[in-house]
């Protein structure tokens, strides 16, 4: 089983709809962040939470929000869906012990919003 | 501006051969370096940190780091054909208290191919 499970992997939906992306990690890391991916733009992060009662903006995080409901589980909410958020979606880990950068990323979520 | 810029792609390279893969940042106060590989289709993958002003090896990889001209590079020998994938630079910076965290900045990516 991945270290660090998304889901789903694929999500086509409409504009104004509200979804949810999911993330699960088997590390038992406490730094957990979301980023989105756009082609030409590398990675920009959302969200980063550091434990479950930690939680912090990224450099986009209009449009976004996220829940940490454990330590395994990290959320993100797209409450109303604009197609602008058509992206690939990534959630990650990392060790402090190593470094505090992202290390270990799941297979990312396809997002199309139309 | 982007903040951090990296060599314009699709760069191309024979089998063998030495890849150079350059990263320039903006931010003065930056203090960590990473370099991830991203196979099409795939997420990811952490292969080279650097944190102080010279070079570091690991197996075929050297990263190379010069604060004072805001330069990072990663040097790939002997390049294979698994070698072909998206690098991606990332840099980042510490709090004044040494604690760093993940808010990295990423580059936009170079794409390599090596071809037999």
């Amino acid at each position: 089983d991945a270290d660090v499970t998304q889901t789903p992997r694929n999500r086509i939906t409409k504009t104004g709809k509200r979804i949810m992306l999911e993330c699960s990690q088997t590390k038992g890391h406490d730094r957990m962040y979301w980023y989105r991916q756009d082609p030409g733009l590398g990675l920009r992060l959302i969200y980063y939470s550091f434990d479950v009662k930690d939680i912090n903006k990224g450099e986009i995080s209009d449009g976004y929000s996220v829940s940490r409901q454990a330590q395994a589980k990290f959320s993100l909410s797209l409450e109303s869906a604009i197609p602008n958020q058509t992206a690939l979606y990534f959630c990650a880990t990392s060790d402090p012990l190593i470094g505090n950068q992202p290390q270990h990323f799941g297979d990312g979520t396809r997002l199309s919003i139309l | 501006q982007k903040e951090v810029e990296q060599n314009s792609g699709p760069l191309s390279v024979p089998e063998g051969a030495i890849a150079s893969l350059n990263c320039t940042y903006s931010d003065r106060g930056s203090q960590s370096f990473f370099w991830y590989r991203q196979y099409s289709g795939k997420s990811p993958e952490l292969i080279m940190f650097i944190y102080s002003n010279g070079d570091k090896e690991d197996g075929r990889f050297t990263a190379q780091l010069n604060k004072a001209s805001q330069y990072v590079s990663l040097l790939i020998r002997d390049s294979q054909p698994s070698d072909s994938a998206t690098y991606l630079c990332a840099v980042g910076a510490f709090y004044a208290g040494g604690t760093s965290y993940g808010k990295l900045t990423f580059g936009q990516g170079t794409i390599l191919t090596v071809h037999p």
